[in-house]
């Protein structure tokens, strides 16, 4: 069955360092999604993404976030100044078709941020 | 604004006997789905199960089910014959435009 992957599974970075967080979507599916989840809290949604560009952001992705679809099967998330409250879970999801749809999730990228 | 309340941080149940994990959602929207997801210490977000608002049938997945309740707004999820594999932390889900999740309940199974 298709899922979708993330890289790297854990990550651990310097304060004001830049971070790139890759996922890999399901091969069919047209909007993708990044979200959050700071330890022992809710997931928080960050960003959606459809025909190369933001449908939707959270007051959360401020100018140090940006989502990048360079090529026809990576979504990308970068952080370009990291902040010690950066450290989270970060989820990638896609679905194929906008509506009602379930979401897929990849399994997240754990971030650090020391 | 939509919001997903899961009002039961923690639960525990016995294996093999049953749980109800409860869920209350806000919204002014007709169309909507409702998910259940289940977050195990490996902290994948992996789906249940999951409703469509306009079906009144409850869900079903195999020891997995759901009371819908829609003009009460409700989506409780029951887990019968509990296995020690069930533990992990249940996130209630909305999707009218876009995705809200509840704050999770933490289930514990005890052998």
């Amino acid at each position: 069955e298709p899922e979708v992957t993330q890289t790297p599974s854990h990550q651990v970075t310097q304060m004001g360092q830049e971070v790139i967080l890759r996922c890999v979507p399901i091969s069919n599916h047209l909007y993708f999604y990044w979200y959050r989840q700071i330890l022992g809290q809710k997931v928080e949604f960050l960003v959606s993404f459809y025909n190369n560009e933001i449908s939707e952001k959270s007051e959360i992705f401020d100018d140090q976030f940006s989502v990048e679809r360079p090529d026809g099967s990576n979504f990308t998330l970068k952080i370009r100044s990291t902040k010690l409250e950066d450290s989270a879970m970060y989820f990638c999801a896609s679905i194929r078709g906008l509506g009602l749809e379930t979401q897929y999730f990849g399994p997240g990228t754990r971030l650090l941020v020391l | 604004a939509q919001t997903v309340t899961q009002s039961q941080p923690e639960m525990s149940v016995q294996e093999a006997e049953t749980v109800t994990l409860s869920c209350t959602y806000d919204t002014s929207e007709s169309d909507y789905y409702l998910f259940w997801y289940k977050q195990p210490p490996s902290r994948q977000m992996i789906l249940v199960i999951r409703q469509e608002a306009y079906k009144q049938q409850n869900a079903t997945e195999n020891r997995f089910s759901v009371n819908f309740q829609k003009a009460a707004k409700s989506f409780s999820l029951k887990i019968s014959d509990s296995q020690l594999g069930d533990a992990a932390m249940y996130f209630c889900a909305y999707n009218g435009n876009q995705f809200y999740f509840g704050t999770g309940t933490s289930l514990t199974v005890i052998p």
